[in-house]
């Protein structure tokens, strides 16, 4: 079946530096992808998403794009803040909408000042 | 404001002693679903419901019961809690296809 996998954190990184978090998922077909984000003491929401291949979502300075041919879904941000600390979902969503939604198991990111 | 109301936000228990986490949406979002969320295994869907009257397993449904009376309400049961119960749940919903989930702020719970 479907699935993700996203690179373990927790990663650390100190304000301003760059960040990737790499995201990968097997599927059939092709799925809409997500990044969720979620705040320390909140509920997971939504980031930015692409919902075909070569599309860019972007969002608060945060951009994945879709990789069909690496079946890749990276995010990046060129200088973090202290306030992106969060822990990052990646989260495909199949084609055959009766599936549910795929959530990697999140990485947690910390940013020093 | 759109939003997704869990309570309560933390919970204390002892084992069997049942429970109800409570979920409600003012977005008239059709699809609902809860998942539990524990280090290292990222978040796992408990059950979820497509529409009133319509529940189905997610993948740890053992333990858990849910009802789907209202379109706005997705109540969370536990019968009989356990220790290994113990978790952050959240509570989300959406419109068919998913394509954006809201989820509530979450329901820290410990069962001793």
């Amino acid at each position: 079946g479907d699935s993700v996998t996203q690179m373990e954190g927790p990663v650390t990184l100190s304000e301003e530096a760059f960040l990737t978090i790499n995201c990968t998922y097997t599927a059939t077909g092709y799925p809409s992808l997500f990044w969720y984000v979620q705040y320390p003491g909140e509920g997971l929401q939504l980031l930015l998403k692409a919902t075909k291949a070569d599309d860019k979502g972007s969002n608060k300075g945060f951009e994945a794009t879709y990789r069909k041919e690496t079946t890749s879904f990276h995010l990046e941000k060129g200088s973090v803040q202290v306030s992106d600390s969060a822990v990052y979902f990646c989260a495909p969503l199949p084609m055959n909408r009766d599936d549910k939604i795929i959530f990697g198991k999140g990485t947690r990111l910390h940013i020093l000042p | 404001e759109a939003q997704v109301t869990q309570n309560p936000r933390y919970l204390i228990t002892v084992t069997g002693k049942k429970l109800t986490v409570t979920c409600s949406q003012n977005m008239n979002h059709e699809y609902m679903s809860w998942y539990r969320q524990d280090p290292g295994l990222g978040l796992r869907q408990i059950y979820y419901s497509m529409n009133v009257e319509v529940t189905d397993k997610g993948d740890v449904p053992e333990g858990y019961k849910v009802s789907r009376k209202e379109k706005r309400n997705f109540p969370l049961i536990l019968e009989s809690p356990s220790p290994n119960q113990t978790s952050l749940y959240f509570c989300a919903s959406s419109l068919p296809g998913g394509e954006k989930l809201f989820f509530g702020s979450g329901t820290q719970l410990s069962v001793l």
